[in-house]
């Protein structure tokens, strides 16, 4: 079945350390997107890309980077310099034609700052 | 810009009673609509979509939702809850245009079912 596939579900980082974070479609989609999620704040976007090799900040990226070297993949890496990475990620794609408007999501993946 | 307000953070109702889980948007001009459901430690997924046309739109597993561009809402209803229904729900807003069209999403009200 297609989907979105995140890895890992759980990460833990010491204060200094850069993670990255994985995400893997399946759908063809042309669009993904990452979002942050904090208790009681909703999903914040931080980076989203429409197309291979082009990717845009979204409303929260600093401390953030991307890359969109493949079509399937749209890895994050949280920085150092993200002050609070503590919180759950969510990846999302948005395909076209009758599902344009609509993203789908994968599982999530955890971070904890030790 | 786009933004929603989901009013309640949390709602408790017992299994069987109905449901209404309350969203208003601001957005300059016709608004795709959406809910979305998340169970603890996973992912969102989608219940229902208002894009255009008939204003009550219908979902997965009972839900539906009713679009009243005169109240800017876009609430989601059950006549009859069930104890798996017990999560997080978000109701979320896009631009139609052209342009990022992420999704705007609201802080999400969590739906505890008592027995």
């Amino acid at each position: 079945d297609g989907g979105i596939t995140q890895s890992p579900k759980y990460l833990f980082r010491k204060e200094g350390q850069n993670v990255t974070l994985s995400c893997e479609q399946n759908l063809n989609h042309d669009a993904m997107y990452w979002y942050r999620q904090d208790p009681g704040q909703g999903l914040r976007l931080i980076y989203y890309s429409q197309i291979v090799n082009d990717f845009q900040k979204g409303d929260i990226a600093e401390g953030y980077s991307v890359s969109r070297e493949k079509k399937e993949s749209f890895p994050l890496t949280v920085t150092s310099a993200q002050k609070n990475p503590t919180a759950f990620y969510l990846c999302a794609s948005r395909g076209k034609g009758t599902g344009a408007n609509v993203l789908t999501f994968g599982a999530g993946s955890r971070l904890t700052v030790l | 810009a786009q933004s929603v307000t989901q009013p309640d953070i949390h709602i408790t109702v017992s299994e069987g009673a109905s449901l209404e889980l309350r969203c208003n948007y601001s957005y300059g001009a016709t608004p795709y609509l959406f809910w979305y459901v998340q169970s603890p430690g996973q992912g969102l997924q989608l219940l229902l979509k208002y894009f255009s046309g008939d204003t009550l739109v219908q979902g997965i597993k009972g839900f539906e939702a009713e679009f009243k561009r005169s109240q800017s809402s876009f609430n989601l209803r059950k006549p009859s809850v069930h104890w798996s229904d017990a999560a997080e729900y978000f109701c979320a807003v896009g631009a139609g245009d052209t342009g990022r069209r992420a999704l705007t999403f609201g802080s999400g009200t969590r739906l505890q079912v008592q027995p």
